[in-house]
């Protein structure tokens, strides 16, 4: 069993709140993701980092960010949430190396009203 | 064209089936390989690796085949519980490492 951790594994909440969407691993795994997911569709990236103090977009735009201060804490932020936010997130860590297998965590589950 | 294709499905098999998904991949200097799975509104997870020499575990055999770029999964004699999305993912080196999800294949096995 994967050691990292998503909270609030739902969350409903009104337009133009701010969220931040929390990921921990114990793993001490380097390289940590953020994914995209709307039901039955296709996984997409949506931000990255190889370790503390790298953070880097993926190839979906999205209009939140990320910060890596700490190893094993990876937080995504909406400064403005919108209906068109409505998705499940996933996070992810690996190790940085080519077998890179990826371990995810159980998702947020986020509805914007 | 995407990086990773795999075929569209769904596909609907009875309990007892043998099930092909096949995926090809375009970056010939792709180095890993992988099947993860997806059960509905759960988060991926590790299947197998895909090696060279092919590989096996249990009911589940996986082919690399890098001349043709392409990777396969065979599930025999499928059980209702294999009902789910696999997902074939490669890994490219690329500076870094770069992993890239196909799509999903989604699998509904029926009694």
């Amino acid at each position: 069993e994967a050691d990292i951790y998503q909270t609030p594994r739902y969350l409903v909440i009104g337009t133009g709140k701010k969220i931040t969407l929390e990921c921990s691993q114990t793993m001490g795994h380097d390289k940590m993701y953020w994914y995209q997911q709307d039901p039955g569709m296709e996984l997409h990236l949506i931000h990255y980092s190889y370790g503390v103090n790298s953070t880097e977009k993926g190839d979906l735009s999205s209009e939140s960010t990320v910060s890596r201060i700490r190893t094993e804490h990876f937080p995504l932020t909406l400064e403005s949430a919108r209906p068109s936010h409505t998705s499940q997130y996933l996070c992810a860590s690996s190790v940085h190396k080519a077998d890179d297998t990826q371990y995810f965590g159980p998702g947020t589950r986020l509805t914007v009203l | 064209r995407k990086e990773v294709e795999q075929d569209p499905g769904p596909f609907n098999v009875p309990e007892g089936a043998t099930v092909a998904f096949n995926c090809t991949y375009s970056n010939s200097a792709s180095q890993s390989f992988f099947w993860y799975r997806q059960d509905c509104r759960k988060e991926p997870k590790l299947l197998m690796s895909v090696y060279s020499s092919g590989n096996e575990d249990g009911r589940f055999t996986a082919q690399l085949n890098r001349a043709s770029q392409y990777i396969s999964l065979l599930i025999r004699d499928s059980k209702l519980s294999d009902s789910a999305t696999y997902l074939c993912v490669v890994t490219e080196r690329t500076g870094g490492f770069k992993t890239i999800f196909g799509a999903g294949t989604r699998l509904f096995v029926k009694a």
